[in-house]
């Protein structure tokens, strides 16, 4: 799987969109990007996972730039309880792989 | 949907005794599981990957004997730390990976709460 680079950490104001950076530049054409988090001591949590196509869901939108070698996730108001580690994941669709996490981004909302 | 458990939340047990993790996909059915460990304050590590009805596979580094896994059905999945010592104190994580069914996403793993294992 493709190797992904991450800020260490962010901070983001409560109530303000949280956009997180994800670089993947030797990503390959058939790997998607998943984005999971992990609250502190609670398992990771999926977000969303996308292609080539940006996606939106009730938690967040994952946009993914034309080349695909970095895509961005945004937390459209984050709150509090946002404050977590993300983690973007390069992976092979439907290869039954597990994930592999890397250390991810610490983003901390503060009131 | 999607929901997975763990149980127990946290275990406290004296060096030299065995502990059970069980690792339980509530409302869809998984054919793949697979185990992780975090020690504080550092990322996720993959310990194995449970397959239904066959052995697991290791990752490099990870005593087998010591780590026994159990995929019997399609929704439980479970870990046994034998003769467990102060160094194998850790966060331990199992994932199911989606089957499409229940809110399942294909091939998309959801991940259980968690088991804090913490050796006398």
């Amino acid at each position: 799987d493709a190797k992904t680079t991450q800020p260490p950490s962010m901070d983001c104001a409560e109530g303000r969109a949280a956009n997180l950076p994800c670089n993947h530049s030797t990503i390959s054409g058939n790997e998607y990007v998943y984005w999971y988090r992990q609250i502190h001591s609670q398992g990771p949590q999926y977000i969303i996972h996308g292609l080539k196509n940006n996606e939106t869901n009730e938690m967040a939108s994952l946009i993914i730039t034309e080349d695909r070698k970095s895509s961005t996730l945004i937390l459209p108001h984050a709150t509090l309880r946002d404050t977590a580690v993300y983690y973007c994941i390069v992976r092979v669709a439907n290869s039954g792989y597990a994930l592999n996490f890397g250390k991810g981004t610490s983003l901390l909302v503060t009131p | 949907g999607a929901v997975v458990s763990q149980h127990p939340s946290r275990v406290i047990c004296k060096s030299g005794t065995s502990v059970k993790i069980e690792c339980r996909s509530l409302d869809f059915q998984a054919t793949t599981m697979f185990w992780y460990r975090q020690f504080p304050k550092k990322s996720l590590m993959l310990m194995a990957t449970s397959n239904e009805g066959s052995k697991a596979t290791y990752e490099q580094g990870v005593e087998k004997d010591k780590f026994l896994i159990n995929h019997a059905s399609l929704t439980l999945s479970t870990l046994t730390v034998t003769s467990a010592h102060p160094e194998d104190s850790s966060f331990y994580i199992c994932s199911a990976r989606g089957s499409g069914t229940s809110g399942s996403v294909v091939d998309t793993q959801y991940f259980g709460p968690g088991t804090r294992l913490t050796v006398l």
